[in-house]
């Protein structure tokens, strides 16, 4: 149980584009979601807290024009990358949580390259 | 400030040499301690969540323990396959539902 899948795995593509990254919680219902990125031998860094209907909640640091995030329904999570960059290329990692002091379950994480 | 802090940052251990992992943190009145395993290019994958002091779990060759101030995750005879970056996060009141995740343990297991 508790499986969380994360589409698309990698993508690249050329700067300026927009990307869409989706995270689904298939087998229970997510309260809340969490967007990560993580660099290279580096730890998570958290981006963003959603809670399906409502605002994401952004980090100090993180632009909400830039990153797009949207909780439509307690299954589904996405995160666009608008008018991506070079600078912008990472490993980005959704979670999700159901209610109370549950685990967040991690899906397999999105490799962006701009190029 | 609410710390969680993971030593080694790095362990190598021969197959079968059994050894353990620490997470100590600062936050005050914990909601919950969560270990996870996290494979290169993969997300993390659950193992454990621990509530209160004196409390265990065990999986396999993995056995989490929590007093409060730290954690410990000990690995029993390793493989290779338990080869990994191992996290732990902590979860304090009056931070929503907010992780503090730790840096991490790269461990290695050589045959």
């Amino acid at each position: 149980g508790a499986v969380v899948s994360q589409h698309p795995s990698w993508v690249i593509c050329k700067s300026g584009t927009s990307v869409k990254i989706e995270c689904r919680s298939l087998d229970f219902q997510a309260t809340t979601m969490f967007w990560y990125r993580q660099f290279p031998k580096q730890s998570l860094m958290l981006m963003a807290t959603s809670n399906e209907g409502s605002k994401a909640t952004y980090e100090q640091g993180v632009e909400k024009d830039k990153f797009l995030i949207n909780h439509a329904s307690l299954t589904l999570s996405t995160l666009t990358v608008t008018s991506a960059h070079p600078e912008d290329s990472s490993f980005y990692i959704c979670s999700a949580q159901g209610v109370g002091n549950q685990p967040q379950h991690f899906g397999d994480g999105t490799r962006l390259s701009i190029l | 400030e609410d710390q969680v802090t993971q030593s080694p940052e790095a362990l190598r251990l021969q197959e079968g040499e059994s050894s353990s992992l620490n997470c100590s943190y600062t936050v005050s009145g914990l909601r919950g301690l969560f270990w996870y395993r996290q494979d290169p290019g993969k997300g993390p994958e659950f193992l454990f969540t621990l509530y209160s002091a004196g409390e265990e779990k065990e999986k396999e060759r993995l056995k989490a323990t929590l007093t409060k101030k730290e954690s410990f995750l000990h690995i029993t005879a390793p493989k290779p396959e338990d080869s990994a970056t191992y996290l732990c996060a902590v979860q304090a009141p009056g931070t929503g539902n907010q992780f503090y995740f730790g840096t991490g343990t790269s461990l290695t297991v050589i045959p």
